[in-house]
């Protein structure tokens, strides 16, 4: 069964740290893997990776695929409080249309 | 470009009742798909409509559950008698082809009561 698999499931941490959230991925025909933040409404789109090794930027907040070990990290620097959300990893696959298959998120909460 | 469209925001129903949830893709987005979230769980995909046809509902419950997305107006998922267990958030997203970062709307918190 594929599945996607999120750590830590929380996090607190205070204004100003660096976190790093982690995403492991059990799928056959792996195409891409997408982050996604979740506030109290709709997930927002972040990045999508489908290439290993190539980092991908957006302010403080980066992440990297790595296809030999199946996994993703999505760091965030210099947090704020308005980084506090759920940060959800998805992958897509080839031959799925467009259906994505999500991780249980990491629960984020920065303090100030 | 107003976005992904649902409502309505909040749902509550009785058990046994049926529930409607609309979604009106964004400007352009031909494909639509329903995911539901239940609490303290990740999204789980449900079904992937495109104009008048069913895509794939491989994540549909097999019983009470049922989707479309006509030629005109926004896509509805329709849950009939509804049980506790249903209640959850519902939410809609569209693309277009070969992309893969879907658009979200703010989803549909149905409770049933």
């Amino acid at each position: 069964e594929d599945k996607v698999v999120q750590s830590p499931l929380s996090l607190v941490v205070h204004e100003g740290d660096t976190v790093t959230l982690n995403c492991s991925y059990e799928v056959t025909n792996f195409r891409s893997l997408l982050w996604y933040k979740q506030e109290k409404k709709a997930p927002t789109f972040l990045f999508m990776l489908t290439s290993s090794g190539i980092e991908k930027k957006s302010g403080r907040l980066s992440s990297i695929l790595d296809k030999k070990e199946l996994s993703s990290i999505l760091n965030i620097t210099a947090t704020q409080t308005g980084d506090s959300a759920i940060y959800l990893c998805a992958v897509a696959q080839v031959e799925a249309g467009n259906m994505l298959t999500f991780g249980g998120g990491t629960r984020l909460m920065v303090k100030p | 470009n107003a976005g992904v469209m649902q409502n309505p925001r909040h749902l509550v129903r009785r058990r046994g009742q049926e529930a409607r949830l609309r979604c009106s893709p964004m400007k352009g987005h031909s494909h639509v798909y329903w995911y539901r979230q239940l609490p303290e769980e990740g999204l789980k995909f449900m079904v992937y409509l495109q104009k008048e046809n069913i895509i794939d509902e491989s994540g549909m419950p097999k019983e009470r559950f049922s989707a479309e997305f006509p030629k005109e107006g926004p896509s509805i998922l329709r849950i009939q008698q509804v049980v506790r267990g249903d209640s959850a958030a519902y939410f809609c997203a569209s693309s277009t082809v070969g992309v893969g970062g879907y658009t979200f709307g703010s989803g549909t918190r149905l409770t049933v009561v």
